[in-house]
């Protein structure tokens, strides 16, 4: 099955920086990557996300990178601002499902003033 | 229209008791998702259901742990004789069914946060 690693856990950056979260995949034929993010105490919502078909994908202050020949993808946020603190968790399908997603470990990101 | 539902919101229980989470996926959703986040952890998948076919029932944890969804809509997931290590925030999503190659969103409900005492 999919095996999804996320790095790094934690990340604190200052306001205005940029953030920078990867995650590696280990089915080649996975071809579809959401990420969600997750305030404290909310549900995970979907942000942002990329099929195989392309490189890169663009959302405002948000990017979702994609390097299928290593098996991996990032998302950069831009210029982060204290709402943006949350944990965010990379997704991959597992091959031949479709609709079943693997989740990465989480990474918490805090942005400080 | 109104998101995903899931209820109780918070749930104390003895070890050794069973209960019953709740879930009312976006009306008009095919897909509804199981998944169970410990503290500090990722979600880990628990069970699939779409349409009227078998649910997917390969990240269960144990014997313990069933669900059912009844008329294609409300889902119930059970958990029997509770252990402490069963603490944890268990969230429902659904989706749509969209055509082969497509991946539809998942909208999540706000959890029910389980406590094995």
């Amino acid at each position: 099955g999919e095996n999804v690693e996320q790095h790094p856990s934690t990340l604190s950056v200052q306001e205005g920086d940029s953030a920078v979260i990867k995650c590696t995949y280990s089915d080649s034929a996975s071809n579809y990557f959401p990420w969600y993010k997750q305030e404290l105490g909310k549900r995970p919502q979907l942000i942002i996300d990329i099929r195989s078909n392309v490189g890169e994908k663009k959302d405002q202050r948000i990017a979702v990178t994609l390097n299928k020949t290593a098996k991996h993808f990032s998302l950069h946020i831009t210029e982060t601002q204290p709402e943006d603190s949350a944990v965010y968790f990379c997704a991959a399908p597992l091959a031949g499902t479709a609709s079943k997603l693997t989740f990465g470990t989480g990474t918490r990101l805090q942005v400080t003033l | 229209g109104a998101g995903v539902s899931q209820s109780p919101s918070n749930k104390v229980t003895e070890k050794g008791k069973d209960v019953e989470l709740r879930c009312d996926p976006i009306s008009g959703h095919t897909a509804l998702y199981w998944y169970r986040q410990s503290l500090g952890q990722g979600l880990e998948f628990l069970i699939y259901f779409q349409g009227n076919s078998a649910p997917d029932k390969s990240g269960l944890p144990s014997d313990r742990f069933s669900a059912e969804r009844t008329g294609g809509s409300v889902s119930t997931l059970t958990i029997q004789r509770t252990q402490q290590e069963d603490s944890a925030v268990y969230l429902c999503a659904s989706s749509f069914r969209m055509s082969p190659g497509t991946i539809p969103e998942q909208y999540f409900g706000p959890g029910t946060r389980l406590t094995v005492t």
